[in-house]
């Protein structure tokens, strides 16, 4: 059982380079999100989906964008990274209370 | 801004001891409040759940207390072990989204 797979684990961009990082479930769960860990600041929201075909804006949502086309796919887009989009981010899916996350895609924007 | 929050950033604990780790929270719609564990390189854990209309909750070596009066929640390990030492988040659940704390670095003195 993989759980929450996120790809790449690990990435460096050019500004103004975009790219796409997958996040991928095999639990069947409805909820899924989007988070950016930076020091001294927790996890904080970017977006969410509450199924397949949709998508919400979290806390931090500019400078992002996300599709659920498949319930156990959530992509997450940055059209045009910039250095401020440097952060660990991380998946999640949930069925119930608990959520379970992967293992975070860090990423410098040089 | 955050809506969950905690007190303190770095808490350290001699072996042995017990632990008790706060959160301040500001959202009283929350329905269910929830403490995580994020071990270095990795995705935050599940460790125990409390819903809104508790006040204590008890799980293997952890006990999560809930005041709703003052908006408080804390974390208690009892019989504190190396394999403790992690950052351990607050969280908030309030409708489909999933909140967090700055968080928690709880270092176990040997």
């Amino acid at each position: 059982n993989a759980g929450v797979t996120q790809t790449p684990k690990f990435r460096v961009l050019k500004t103004g380079q975009s790219m796409t990082l997958l996040c991928a479930q095999d639990m069947n769960h409805e909820y899924m999100y989007w988070y950016r860990q930076d020091p001294g600041m927790g996890l904080r929201l970017i977006h969410y989906s509450v199924g397949e075909g949709t998508t919400a804006k979290g806390e931090v949502p500019d400078g992002y964008n996300v599709s659920r086309l498949k319930k156990q796919n959530f992509l997450l887009g940055l059209e045009s990274a910039a250095p401020s989009q440097t952060s660990v981010y991380f998946c999640a899916s949930r069925k119930g209370v608990e959520a379970f996350f992967g293992q975070g895609t860090r990423l410098t924007v040089v | 801004g955050e809506s969950v929050g905690l007190h303190l950033p770095t808490l350290s604990v001699q072996e042995g001891d017990n632990s008790i780790i706060n959160c301040a929270y500001s959202n009283s719609a929350s329905d269910y409040f929830i403490w995580y564990k994020q071990e270095s390189g990795k995705g935050p854990q599940f460790i125990i759940d409390i819903r809104s209309n508790m006040d204590k909750r008890q799980g293997q070596r952890v006990t999560v207390l809930l005041n709703k009066t003052v908006k408080h929640l804390s974390l208690q390990i009892a019989a504190t072990q190396p394999g403790d030492s992690a950052v351990y988040f607050c969280a908030e659940r309030n409708d489909y989204k999933l909140s967090f704390g700055a968080g928690t670095t709880v270092t176990v003195r040997a």
